[in-house]
């Protein structure tokens, strides 16, 4: 089946920092992929839809110049969390579109971010 | 705007017993069904989907029919054990390059 992989899967940093998420599908071309922010004991909440090879659309809310997202090829999306702060805290979850299945989104394992 | 709407949680049952965990939704057009799952400190996996009116998805002995009738998919199994405790999303997709519309999920317990 159809497998995203995140890395890394854990990170601690201090507040200020940049964080880097990789998102990769690794057996399949994602000409889309998403980015979700879950709370504890809550569902995903989008932030932002990546196409490969132009800008991500961000969610209402969401400031696209903390969460800068980068779609650089069919494998490959990136979620960057400029400067940030304990209350960027959370669990990101990256999910990819196979072009071929264009309704099903695999997901990745999650991102634990905890900004001290 | 298209939503889906799933019964809240936390839902407690004992080892064998039979689950249903209702899913409605409300859509323009013929949307495609999902139910994932995510398992404590995971990411969701594809639990199983149907993509029209009448289609059964199934898989490790999940089942969901999808009802146009009644904009329902709901998630049933005969017999429950302590691994498939975990949070179950119901999710809807209209078409191409849109974003999965999610239910808010419930949270599975089962105890042996």
């Amino acid at each position: 089946g159809a497998v995203v992989s995140q890395h890394p899967s854990w990170v601690i940093c201090k507040s200020g920092t940049s964080v880097k998420i990789e998102c990769r599908s690794l057996d399949f071309q994602a000409t889309t992929m998403f980015w979700y922010r879950q709370f504890p004991k809550q569902s995903l909440m989008l932030m932002a839809t990546s196409n490969e090879g132009s800008k991500a659309t961000y969610e209402q809310g969401v400031e696209k110049d903390k969460f800068l997202i980068n779609h650089a090829s069919l494998t490959l999306s990136t979620l960057t969390v400029t400067s940030a702060h304990p209350e960027d805290s959370s669990f990101y979850i990256c999910s990819a579109r196979d072009r071929r299945l264009s309704e099903t989104q695999y997901f990745g394992p999650g991102t634990r971010l905890l900004v001290l | 705007g298209n939503s889906v709407t799933q019964m809240e949680g936390p839902v407690t049952l004992s080892e064998e017993a039979f689950l249903t965990i209702n899913c409605t939704y409300t859509a323009t057009g013929y949307p495609s069904l999902f139910w994932y799952v995510q398992y404590p400190g995971e990411g969701l996996q594809l639990l199983l989907k149907a993509t029209k009116a009448d289609d059964k998805g199934s898989n490790k002995g999940f089942e969901a029919t999808y009802r146009k009738e009644t904009t329902s998919f709901h998630l049933e199994k005969g017999s429950v054990q302590v691994s498939d405790s975990a949070v179950y999303f119901c999710a809807l997709s209209d078409s191409g390059n849109t974003p999965l519309v999610f239910g808010k999920g419930t949270r599975l317990s089962v105890i042996a």
